[in-house]
């Protein structure tokens, strides 16, 4: 079965801290994986792909596929990073549906 | 670029009455849109898959005779939701695909309708 799971609901680090939010995955095919972000009272944005290999406000996320994980990480966390971030996948390069993981709100505390 | 809106924003509607949510992609053409229901705190889950055209495809348990799409242009799809029930209160959210040479099916996400079923 397709499923993307973020085993954290909620995570609150300090202001500088390093942040790491989970994601482990299972597809049968070829993944495309991703973060989205949802900032206060904003629509839903891409973040960053795993196929961009890029890195997006400090956040880097690299794909494990041993580990069929796509942990997002930043090394040092600012106040503006507050928000809900999702995890997701589809089938690589195609126009198919997105699977969403259940979401991760990070609080950053001054 | 690649700016998607729904109207209307925020609708509160009469149990058993029947509403109209639209989606538009407002500088691109979409040849495929998602519509997604969002409860309070939780996942996006996907309701639907609409291509221009053609017939939407209904994820499993989302009944398409109560959450009628319809994709009659590559700009616009509409998801009417039949005799409403407080039950059906949530946030609506479509996403519009763009797909370009680099086959990148980048998708955009509109801003949501927030439905209240009385």
């Amino acid at each position: 079965a397709q499923r993307v799971t973020q085993p954290e609901k909620l995570l609150s680090v300090f202001k500088g801290a390093p942040v790491e939010l989970k994601c482990n995955y299972s597809y049968s095919g070829s993944p495309e994986l991703f973060w989205y972000v949802q900032y206060s009272r904003q629509r839903l944005q891409l973040l960053l792909r795993h196929i961009s290999r890029e890195s997006i406000k400090g956040f880097t996320a690299d794909l494990n596929k041993g580990e069929t994980s796509f942990h997002l990480k930043k090394p040092f966390a600012q106040e503006e990073d507050s928000a809900m971030y999702y995890c997701a996948l589809r089938e690589y390069s195609s126009a198919s549906k997105i699977i969403f993981g259940s979401g991760t709100r990070l609080s950053i505390r001054p | 670029g690649a700016v998607v809106s729904q109207h209307p924003s925020w609708v509160i509607c009469k149990s058993g009455t029947s509403v109209k949510i639209e989606c538009r992609s407002l500088d691109f053409q979409a040849t495929t849109m998602f519509w997604y229901r969002q409860f309070p705190k939780q996942s996006l889950m996907l309701m639907a898959t609409s291509n221009e055209g053609s017939k939407a495809t209904y994820e499993q348990g989302v009944e398409k005779d109560k959450f009628l799409i319809n994709h009659a242009s590559l700009t616009l799809s509409t998801l009417t939701v039949t005799s409403a029930h407080p039950e059906d209160s949530s946030f609506y959210i479509c996403s519009a695909s763009l797909g370009n040479a680099a086959l990148v099916y980048e998708q955009y996400f509109g801003p949501g309708t927030r439905l209240t079923v009385t």
